[in-house]
This record gives C-alpha cells, sequence and structure tokens, in this order.
C-alpha cells in the first residue's frame, strides 16, 4: 500500500520563475492538502483539494494555485517566485470530507518537496 | 483561529531518559495528530487522539479535550527518537493547525 509521494525532492528556481509540485494520495484517499514549512516552523496550511475543487484556502496570495485531478492526485504551482518561497512543501492526504471526528480523518504527509528560490 | 502552543521548546535528554511534551489549544477539537518529523522532513504520524489515552511501544499520548491540552510521553528514549515532534489540530474542514513543535534531541 504505497503512501502519499510527492516529486520532486529538491528544486532550485531563481526569482519570477514559476514551479509545479506533485502529488499523489496515498491508497484509498480522495482529498489532498498542501502546506508549507519555512526552517524552524510548523507547517502552514495553504489548501485542500476534494472533488477536484479547492475547498478550503489558507493565507497565501493568487501566486500559489493548485489543481487536483480525476484520479485524485494534485498538484502546486507557484507563480513569480520570491525568495520567502523557499520552504518545503508538503502534501497530506485523507480519507474523509468533510471530517467527521473518526480515526479515518487521520492525514498522512508525504516526504516533501525541498524548493530552494536564488 | 484555533491557537496550539507546544512546550518546551527544546528539549536535551541522555538515552534511556523519559520526557512530557505538552500541546495547549485554544477552542474545543475533535481531531488531534502528533507527529514526529525526523531530519529528513518526513512528517510520521505518531497518534489520532482527539480525546483519552493511546500507547505505541515506547509512546504514549493522552488527550483531556475538556481542559484542551494534550500530552505526548517519551519512555526509555532512543537517539532514533530525536527530531522535531509537533502537534495538529483540525477544524471541521480538515485544515490542520500545528504547534511550532518540540526539538528533541537524544544524547548517546
Amino acid at each position: 500500500d504505497a503512501g502519499v509521494t510527492q516529486s520532486p525532492t529538491h528544486l532550485i528556481k531563481t526569482r519570477g520563475q514559476q514551479v509545479t509540485l506533485r502529488c499523489s494520495p496515498k491508497s484509498g484517499h480522495d482529498t489532498v492538502s498542501w502546506y508549507q514549512q519555512a526552517l524552524g516552523q510548523g507547517p502552514q496550511f495553504i489548501f485542500q483539494y476534494y472533488e477536484e475543487e479547492e475547498r478550503q484556502r489558507g493565507n497565501f496570495p493568487d501566486r500559489f494555485s493548485g489543481h487536483q485531478f480525476p484520479n485524485y492526485s494534485s498538484e502546486l504551482n507557484v507563480n513569480a517566485l520570491l525568495l520567502g518561497d523557499s520552504a518545503l512543501y508538503l502534501c497530506a492526504s485523507s480519507s474523509s470530507f468533510p471530517f467527521s471526528g473518526r480515526a479515518g480523518d487521520t492525514q498522512y504527509f508525504g516526504p516533501g518537496t525541498r524548493l530552494t528560490v536564488l | 483561529g484555533i491557537q496550539v502552543e507546544q512546550s518546551p521548546p527544546d528539549l536535551i535528554l541522555q538515552e534511556g531518559a523519559n520526557s512530557t511534551l505538552r500541546c495547549n489549544f485554544s477552542d474545543s477539537v475533535n481531531n488531534l495528530q502528533w507527529f514526529h518529523q525526523n531530519p529528513w522532513g518526513q512528517l510520521i504520524n505518531l497518534f489520532y487522539i482527539p480525546s483519552g489515552t493511546k500507547q505505541n511501544g515506547r509512546l504514549s499520548a493522552t488527550t483531556v479535550a475538556t481542559e484542551r491540552y494534550s500530552l505526548l510521553y517519551i519512555s526509555s528514549s532512543q537517539t532514533t527518537d530525536s527530531g522535531v515532534y509537533f502537534c495538529a489540530v483540525a477544524d471541521s474542514w480538515g485544515k490542520l493547525q500545528f504547534g511550532a513543535g518540540t526539538q528533541v534531541v537524544v544524547t548517546p
């Protein structure tokens, strides 16, 4: 049973460029969320996708956009990269939306993509 | 939104020692998770524990939802326990709010 997978593992970009990160959810999961983790901080929620629609969004600018495909995989796109976008980007999946308060609400995280903007 | 506070921010343990990590949250929740982030950045699920007590090997967790706190216990610590421990609570739509984490270093 494959867990959450993300690609690429590492990425180096320059300011102003655009980047696309990819995520495949854990088998049986249909909800995907993206988080940004800056160095020394806890992960911050970017947005969540369910049934190919963005359901919730955190406090991130429109430069951050996403997509969910019919097979539940997801992409995170960031345009006009800034130095401050350098971070670990984490994808999480779960099998229930909205949350029911049961153990099935557990979110599982992928290994992350480390983005460096120069 | 819900505020999540973790203490202590840093913890240095000698191998074999026991420790307690604390997570306070500002509002009632029906979803709380503990994670261990290894040095490579992978967030590993430890417990889904909105209330009550659970144990998994040398780790155990207790959440007292009515008093808005959760505790993670590490017993007989090993060097592999090193890393950052996060607690996170979710709103009804699944958005996880993380604490700032507790950095644990276990020395041989």
